[in-house]
């Protein structure tokens, strides 16, 4: 497998406040890292692709100004909730496809819990 | 991208075998099967993935019959431990989206 980390783990936040959670691929170099969020109950929904050297793509219905991501190496990957709202709470997982190996498989990093007052 | 169909729950006991089956009726060529266990406010772990046939690593076995339209996951001996969400995705070898169902919550009992 290949090992993927979040920080924070959770988090908790007054409303308006921007939130950035990292994402980081810790044996691999990842050509493509996704963004997920998981609400209560419910299976987890797209919320944008991020490749190498490129901008986000968001999938349809995701504010890609609220939603603000940052593939900022081969290693790391950056979300981050701008004016957070309570609304916005759910449980944010990303996922990376690691660059140069035989496998298409995806791993996932732990995810992150964020909580807005 | 092929659209997955699984029963939302399941309940078992400790120590049988387990057999998820999930439909794909409409999975195309270059398609291929992959399942992800999930545990409450964890991320999804990898479990197995299969293109066609029968696929068999250490922790559990992918049935895909020669039409590819459903495929199941089996879990042998299950214990406490492997009470989860099971999700069934059919990935196409051109993108990279996972697009997940509703899974099925798998109840394992004592």
């Amino acid at each position: 497998g290949a090992v993927v980390s979040q920080h924070p783990s959770w988090v908790i936040c007054k409303s308006g406040t921007s939130v950035k959670i990292e994402c980081r691929s810790l044996d691999f170099q990842a050509t493509t890292m996704f963004w997920y969020r998981q609400f209560p109950k419910q299976s987890l929904m797209l919320m944008a692709t991020s490749n190498e050297g490129s901008k986000a793509t968001y999938e349809q219905g995701v504010e890609k100004d609220k939603f603000l991501i940052n593939h900022a190496s081969l290693t790391l990957s950056t979300l981050t909730v701008t004016s957070a709202h309570p609304e916005d709470s759910s449980f944010y997982i990303c996922s990376v496809k690691p660059r140069d190996r035989g496998s298409d498989t995806q791993y996932f990093g732990p995810g992150t819990r964020l909580t807005v007052l | 991208l092929a659209k997955t169909t699984q029963p939302i729950s399941m309940d078992s006991y400790e120590g049988q075998e387990v057999n998820i089956t999930c439909s794909h009726n409409n999975i195309a060529t270059n398609d291929y099967i992959t399942w992800y266990q999930q545990f409450p406010s964890q991320g999804p772990r990898f479990i197995i993935q299969g293109y066609k046939t029968k696929v068999t690593n250490e922790v559990a076995s992918l049935f895909i019959p020669a039409d590819r339209k459903s495929s199941t996951l089996s879990l042998p001996r299950v214990s406490l431990s492997d009470t989860a969400v099971y999700y069934c995705l059919v990935i196409s070898y051109n993108t990279d989206k996972l697009i997940f169902g509703t899974g099925t919550r798998l109840q394992v009992f004592p």
